[in-house]
């Protein structure tokens, strides 16, 4: 168990709908990352927040957005969803923002868009 | 245009035998690189990293080597055991673009009794 936790552990909807992701960070850990995992590919970064700012933006689509809450959970916001916006999402936190930090990750949301 | 190949989708070894992993990366400016392991319906895991002033970083079973002129690292699993059974992706990040990790495809490990 890594201590990042995510909600839901599943999604299903329709195109065009719009759904929000949740992530818990860590206790203690200050920068929340957001990726995309499609089928058979590697993991794409899509946000990073620290401390309630975004610090870095990766391939994150218009779409989408993200924010991190002060309590330091952050949400990713999908929306007009399309059929290859299907992908597991994976929410990760570190300690700080600046310098490599590991990472850890939550389980994951898997977005199935019908 | 994929800065970090991972060639190999999958690798079949037998237990207690080493497992080599590859990946091939084609950022020059990549200075920290890292192995992450992961099992089905959860989140990667860290296993093991080097820094580019490196060539060889161990712990334990798992060993990551990195040949800078051919842009190329190799995790090696020795000996290998039925737990190893995963997919490893293989990630490098630049201290030039605030240490965003960029991810290989993976390549799934399996070990065979």
């Amino acid at each position: 168990d890594s201590g990042v936790t995510q909600t839901p552990k599943h999604l299903i909807t329709a195109t065009g709908q719009r759904v929000t992701l949740r992530c818990s960070p860590r206790s203690g850990d200050l920068s929340v990352y957001w990726y995309q995992q499609s089928l058979d590919q590697g993991l794409q970064f899509l946000i990073q927040y620290y401390n309630g700012e975004e610090r870095a933006k990766g391939n994150i689509l218009e779409r989408f957005s993200a924010q991190q809450f002060p309590d330091l959970h952050s949400e990713l916001n999908l929306s007009s969803l399309e059929l290859g916006d299907s992908a597991l999402y994976f929410c990760a936190s570190s300690a700080q923002g600046v310098g490599y930090n590991e990472q850890f990750f939550g389980p994951g949301t898997r977005l199935t868009v019908l | 245009d994929q800065q970090v190949k991972q060639n190999s989708p999958s690798l079949s070894v037998q237990e207690g035998r080493i497992s080599i992993l590859n990946c091939d990366y084609t950022n020059s400016m990549f200075d920290y690189f890292l192995w992450y392991k992961k099992y089905p319906a959860e989140g990667p895991t860290f296993l093991i990293s080097i820094s580019s002033i490196k060539d060889k970083n161990e712990d334990g079973r798992f060993t990551v080597f990195l040949n800078k002129s051919a842009k190329h690292l190799s995790l090696h699993i020795v000996p290998s055991q039925p737990g190893d059974s995963a997919v490893y992706f293989c990630a490098a990040s630049a201290e030039v673009s605030n240490y965003q990790l960029i991810w290989g495809a993976g390549t799934k490990l399996i070990i065979k009794p």
